[in-house]
């Protein structure tokens, strides 16, 4: 089944880390760019980060730059996302999404995993 | 960098109704222009990608029009399964920014 499966998730400290996986299966990862979207709790989706697909470009959001780093394990089928210096407003559900060959945008997306930044 | 502003940011609409959303990006860009719908406690589904084309198994009613910094999703009959959030994406910059959303909830 070609699926993308997000873990890492939890409750952390401000100014903790925290480190997000996302397996994928059943389709040829390495050829495949990926980028992280997140969702805080009632609100809209925002580009975090993305990542060619053999690891060589990179690009970040302003609001995690600095902070957040991605990367990938193409031997594994995975992609992850090191998020350190964590905020309030990090809070959020992390999704793991798959930019399409060609012409489409985002067309395979996780579950989600969340991530809760509090005292 | 490219910003996506969506409006209406929430529509009450009937069954059957012809609904419209626009989105205006910050400045003129290419066709590198996606929706997705969205419900609650789920991922994003693509709907339309590249202003106009029609993902994949999307019934026809969902359809995509616009240029240079004014875009729309119209849907020509809504269904009950079509109640739920809509974005926007430009994915003309590397930073693939989405528009804060529609939501499309019941009259």
């Amino acid at each position: 089944e070609v699926q993308l499966v997000e873990s890492g998730g939890g409750l952390v400290q401000p100014g903790g880390s925290l480190r997000l996986s996302c397996a994928a299966s059943g389709f040829g990862f390495s050829s495949y760019e990926m980028n992280w979207v997140r969702q805080a709790p009632g609100k809209g989706l925002e580009w975090v980060s993305y990542i060619s697909s053999g690891g060589g470009t990179i690009y970040y959001a302003d609001s995690v730059k600095g902070r957040f780093t991605i990367s990938r394990d193409n031997a594994e089928n995975s992609l992850h996302l090191q998020m350190n210096s964590l905020r309030a407003e990090d809070t959020a559900v992390y999704y793991c999404a798959r930019r399409a060959k060609g012409e489409r945008p985002f067309d395979l997306w996780g579950q989600g995993t969340l991530v809760i930044v509090s005292s | 960098d490219i910003q996506m502003t969506q409006s209406p940011s929430t529509l009450s609409a009937s069954v059957g109704d012809r609904v419209t959303i626009t989105c205006r990006a910050s400045q003129s860009m290419s066709s590198w222009l996606a929706w997705y719908q969205q419900k609650p406690g789920k991922a994003p589904k693509l709907l339309i990608y590249k202003t106009s084309s029609l993902e994949s198994g999307v019934p026809s009613r969902f359809s995509g029009s616009g240029s240079g910094t004014e875009f729309t999703l119209t849907i020509s009959s809504l269904q009950p399964d079509d109640f739920a959030t809509y974005y926007c994406q430009q994915y003309n910059s590397y930073s693939r920014n989405f528009g804060q959303g529609t939501k499309v909830d019941i009259k």
